[in-house]
Order: structure tokens, then sequence, then C-alpha cells
């Protein structure tokens, strides 16, 4: 089955530059979303199909998918930035969802 | 603007059946362009992806729970509910229930989420 593959952790200073990764077999062919899922909370659609942004997210969050990787940037970090974050496909050859195991965001 | 809600029983026994439904409000289980999804998280831990439902009854479930999962529809209730079997503590998690949006299979509306324990 498909793997989506995130780091633990990742820690960055306010107003600073965030970049969560995603990795995956040949992910670059695949449409890939990103979740913003604060503590307690339901999660919340932050970028889909790889760089878009629904309406309501700021433009500081923005999305890349090439190759075997796929990147979340969110720029000039803020406290409320601080969160869990998942990506997540649908995998033709099996068709399943995947998601990744999820990156925490610290803001130092 | 739509609204997902779960409600169902916070607490199962180990053996027994799981069941939640979720209620839309805000616009229509029928829409020809979403499927309803049930996505489930065990504290402390990541999202998992339970199945899908169709307006039209079709449905899809991850391998892993297949055989213990069923998911419907209620199009004159505009609700659609999730009853997983032979549950153990395993099973506690967060049920989530989702608009999985069908071209790009993306997640763009969620419930709040609800606390089901399995316990006896």
């Amino acid at each position: 089955s498909y793997v989506l593959t995130q780091p633990p952790s990742v820690s960055v200073a306010p107003g600073q530059t965030a970049r969560l990764t995603c990795g995956g077999n040949n992910i670059g062919s695949k449409s890939v979303h990103w979740y913003q899922q604060r503590p307690g909370q339901a999660p919340v659609l932050v970028v889909y199909d790889d760089s878009d942004r629904p309406s309501g997210i700021p433009e500081r969050f923005s999305g890349s998918n090439f190759g075997n990787t796929a990147t979340l940037t969110i720029s000039r970090v803020e406290a409320g930035d601080e969160a869990d974050y998942y990506c997540q496909v649908w995998d033709r050859s099996s068709d399943l969802v995947v998601f990744g195991g999820g990156t925490k965001l610290t803001v130092l | 603007q739509m609204q997902l809600q779960e409600s169902g029983p916070g607490l199962v026994k180990p053996s027994q059946t799981l069941s939640l439904t979720c209620t839309v409000s805000g616009g229509s289980v029928t829409s020809g362009s979403h499927y309803w999804s049930w996505i489930r998280q065990p504290a402390g831990k990541g999202l998992e992806w339970i199945g899908r439902v169709f307006f039209s009854g079709s449905t899809d479930y991850n391998p892993s729970l297949k055989s213990r999962v069923t998911i419907s529809v209620d199009t004159s209730q505009n609700q659609f509910s999730l009853k997983l079997r032979s549950v153990t503590a395993a099973d506690t998690a967060v049920y989530y229930c989702a608009r999985c949006e069908r071209n790009l299979w993306v997640f763009d509306i969620w419930g709040q989420g609800t606390l089901v324990a399995v316990s006896s």
C-alpha cells in the first residue's frame, strides 16, 4: 500500500518560514492535500491539489509537489500556526485514501 | 454554510457494535460531486480513513476495517451512518465525519468529531 512519510516535528521561530515535507513514491504524480489540526479540534483544510488554498486560508500557506516530496510552506509563522499538519492523497492503484503520520509544528 | 455533526453513544462495550450518525445541514447528501466519509483518530495518533458512501449507496472501505464496517446513507434524513462491529479497545478514538470532493478526493468539510470509548 502507498505510504506517506512526514517528519514527526518541526520547530520554527515566529516570523520565520516553516517547511513541512511529505514524502511518497512519485508523489508528484498525485494530488496532495494538507490539513491543520489544532489541539482538541477537527482538522481544517489549508492547501488542496498541491498548491491551492480554500477561501479564508491566509496567503502565508502555500504548497508544492515535485518528484517524491510535497511541501507545505508557512511564511511569517505566527504562534497560532502551532498545530499538527497532515498530508493526504488518494492512491488510485488501491482506491484508498492515505494520510501521512502528521508533523507537529512548534513555534518557539 | 454546510455543517456536519456526529452523534451517537460515547461508550461501547467490547464485542458490541459502534453506531454513529452524521447529520448534514446547509446542503444535501445527494450532491453528485461529493462522497461522505468517516475518519477516526486514536488519542495522540494520526488520522485513519474508515470508508465512504455516495448518495446512491455505493461504498468503499479501508481494507483494514472492511470486514467489520458498514457505512450507509439516508437521503430522506440528510444523514449518513457508520457501524463498526465487534469493537475492541483499539477502536477507541475520536470519530469524524467529513465531506469528500469526488474529483480531488479532498476532505473540505469536517464535523467536530465525537469521542467513542470501548470499555466494559
